[in-house]
């Protein structure tokens, strides 16, 4: 089955500071890993996906296959991501899960 | 602008007296999807529409139930609402699947008293 998880549920960092938010999943099989993210008072929305390799907001992930790790980055945090950050998996194939990993929260202080 | 709209923003409802939810899109993508989304935890996936074919998560309670009677709209149907059911129920598009990206309404509370 496929699974996300998200070690941390919370992350401080001070404005400036790099972050790094964790991200495994078991799959068997290529799947699409995605980043959604949730402002305060906002609806969630994609941040960045695998497949595009682009960089949004500053933030980059590059997908490990074989430390199944898909890690969102971003070497000068900013207040405006404080955030909730969920990653998530979806299959190929129509008719596959997609499933949302728990969630973490970034909290960059001043 | 081409955006996601679940209406009611706020529902209140009894132990027990059926509810329904409603979605629409203006994005014309052939995919709805509907989340549970309770307090403090990750968005959960309940089933989705591809077109008019409906697809249940194999852990998604019989209590839950959808119709969409077309592209636009898609609704949820909660026929016995428990004290458990109370959360954010998100109601989401994508293009094809859901490996394309996904497209969220701004959720409905759900209340149950």
């Amino acid at each position: 089955a496929q699974r996300v998880t998200q070690p941390e549920k919370l992350l401080s960092v001070f404005k400036g500071a790099p972050v790094e938010l964790k991200c495994n999943y078991s799959y068997s099989g290529s799947p699409e890993l995605f980043w959604y993210v949730q402002y305060s008072r906002q609806r969630l929305q994609l941040l960045l996906r695998h497949i595009s390799r682009e960089s949004i907001k500053g933030f980059t992930a590059d997908l490990n296959k074989g430390e199944t790790s898909f890690h969102l980055k971003k070497p000068f945090a900013q207040e405006e991501d404080s955030a909730m950050y969920y990653c998530a998996l979806s299959g190929h194939n129509y008719g596959q899960n997609f499933v949302f990993g728990p969630g973490t929260r970034l909290s960059v202080l001043p | 602008d081409a955006m996601v709209i679940q209406n009611p923003r706020y529902q209140v409802t009894q132990f027990g007296k059926p509810v329904t939810l409603s979605c629409s899109q203006t994005l014309n993508h052939n995919v709805m999807y509907w989340y549970q989304q309770k307090s403090s935890q990750a968005p959960k996936l309940l089933f989705h529409y591809y077109d008019k074919d409906f697809n249940n998560e194999a852990d998604t309670p019989d209590n839950f139930q959808s119709r969409r009677p077309n592209t636009s709209f898609c609704f949820l149907d909660i026929r016995s609402p428990g004290l458990g059911d109370a959360a954010m129920y998100l109601c989401a598009t994508s293009y094809t699947s859901s490996y394309n990206e996904q497209f969220f309404g701004p959720g409905t509370r759900l209340t149950v008293l």
